[in-house]
């Protein structure tokens, strides 16, 4: 049972660059989120899905995109890579009720 | 969103308890109040979270107002492992469940 899974875990790009930062789980959980964490501060909220072929918006939704085609991958997509996008980017699920959320371990992408 | 509200930081001895609190005066009656650590370095983890009554597991305690505008956490005998920023979290069902992260707080645990 691996959990929550991100590749890479390191990432370098270049300004206007786009990647994909890949997340799966293998639990079963309907929900899953992305977050980026910037030096010294929380972890905010980019989009999240509560099921297959269901996403929404979070906090800080621009310049990212995101899709939900199977219940264990949510991939979320840099369209054209900014200096601000550098940071930490954690991908988390938990299951339909109230319990907590598993958190991957993070891909640290710089973008210079 | 319903808001938390804890201290920047607080500071332990070891192997003394630790009550770590949190404000959230707009919470709505279907909020579940979620804790969560963040280890330097890792993602975070999930500690515990209630409805109403007061909560116990391996990992801590979590005591819940009567009023549930506020709750606390509470690490029975801290250890230099529990060092962490430690976040108060409203899960919001009515929105699908997202976690809204405040900024914590961040404990220190000294010899």
């Amino acid at each position: 049972n691996a959990g929550v899974t991100q590749t890479p875990k390191f990432q370098v790009l270049k300004t206007g660059q786009s990647m994909t930062l890949q997340c799966a789980q293998d639990m079963n959980h309907e929900y899953m989120s992305w977050y980026r964490q910037d030096p010294g501060m929380g972890l905010r909220l980019i989009h999240y899905s509560v099921g297959a072929g269901i996403t929404d918006q979070g906090e800080v939704p621009n310049g990212y995109n995101v899709s939900r085609s199977t219940t264990e991958d949510f991939p979320l997509r840099l369209l054209s890579a900014a200096p601000s996008q550098t940071s930490v980017y954690f991908c988390a699920s938990t299951s339909w009720g109230v319990g907590g959320y598993t958190f991957g371990s993070g891909t640290r992408l710089t973008v210079v | 969103d319903a808001k938390t509200t804890q201290p920047n930081s607080m500071e332990s001895n070891e192997e003394e308890p630790v009550h770590l609190p949190c404000n959230h005066s707009t919470i709505s009656g279907t909020d579940y109040i979620h804790w969560y650590r963040q280890l330097p370095s890792q993602g975070p983890e999930y500690v515990i979270h209630g409805l109403t009554s007061n909560v116990n597991n391996r990992m801590a305690s979590l005591a819940i107002a009567e009023d549930r505008k506020s709750s606390t956490l509470i690490l029975h005998r801290a250890t230099l492992r529990d060092a962490a920023v430690y976040y108060c979290i409203l899960r919001e069902l009515n929105q699908g469940g997202k976690l809204i992260f405040g900024q914590g707080t961040e404990l220190s645990v000294k010899p």
